[in-house]
């Protein structure tokens, strides 16, 4: 079967570093994309992976291994606006995205 | 210039109406979706348009209808409403038919009573 596990709910603190992490196994593979969504809002797209190692963009780095079916979401200098919800999904080659149910993250002063 | 619209954002109505929800994209994809997130916030895929053909119709009940007049274009037409219907509907576009990122729409909140 298809499935992304990510943990249900973080909590980091403003300024610190968090990293969210993804697990996926699914029939076929055409990169991992990362989403973020603020309660209330639509998801809006953070990174796209598909080849192995990390993209930077800004405060916010994606890193994969297609070999263990991992990857992670790393974000620096957190600020009070981060506070949302972060999607994993995987292409899985079949014309969709295979979507995990998110990771609440909640940022304290 | 807004990239992806859906109306309505709002929509509350009874048990047994039928109603539409019209999206449009100006991004000049080739790939349109229906996305379905309930109050546990899953993101569920529903339907995907490619050049206004049907490429993916998951188990969806068939009173929900959707068409796509042209690539610009995929509304969501839903006969005979039920209580498990409310959710929040996503309509998305993506310039690929796989392995491109999907923009979405705002979003309309459904709530039937």
């Amino acid at each position: 079967g298809q499935n992304i596990d990510q943990p249900t709910e973080m909590t980091a603190t403003e300024g610190a570093i968090v990293q969210i992490n993804c697990t996926y196994q699914t029939s076929g593979f055409n990169g991992l994309f990362w989403y973020q969504q603020h309660a209330g809002e639509a998801p809006t797209f953070l990174s796209y992976n598909v080849l192995d190692g990390l993209e930077e963009k800004g405060r916010f780095s994606s890193f994969l291994s297609r070999s263990k079916g991992y990857s992670y979401l790393l974000l620096k200098e957190l600020q009070m606006k981060d506070s949302a919800s972060y999607l994993c999904a995987v292409d899985d080659s079949n014309y969709q995205l295979i979507w995990g149910a998110g990771t609440k993250l909640i940022i304290k002063p | 210039d807004t990239a992806v619209s859906q109306t309505p954002k709002y929509l509350v109505t009874q048990m047994g109406n039928d109603k539409s929800i019209k999206c449009e994209q100006n991004l000049g994809h080739d790939t349109m979706y229906w996305y379905k997130q309930d109050s546990k916030k899953f993101l569920k895929i529903m339907f995907s348009y490619n050049n206004k053909e049907l490429i993916i119709n998951e188990t969806v009940p068939n009173r929900f209808s959707p068409k796509s007049p042209d690539k610009a274009h995929l509304n969501l037409h839903i006969n005979s409403l039920e209580l498990g219907d409310s959710a929040v509907y996503f309509c998305a576009s993506s310039p690929l038919v796989t392995g491109g990122a999907q923009y979405f729409g705002p979003g309309t909140r459904l709530t039937v009573t």
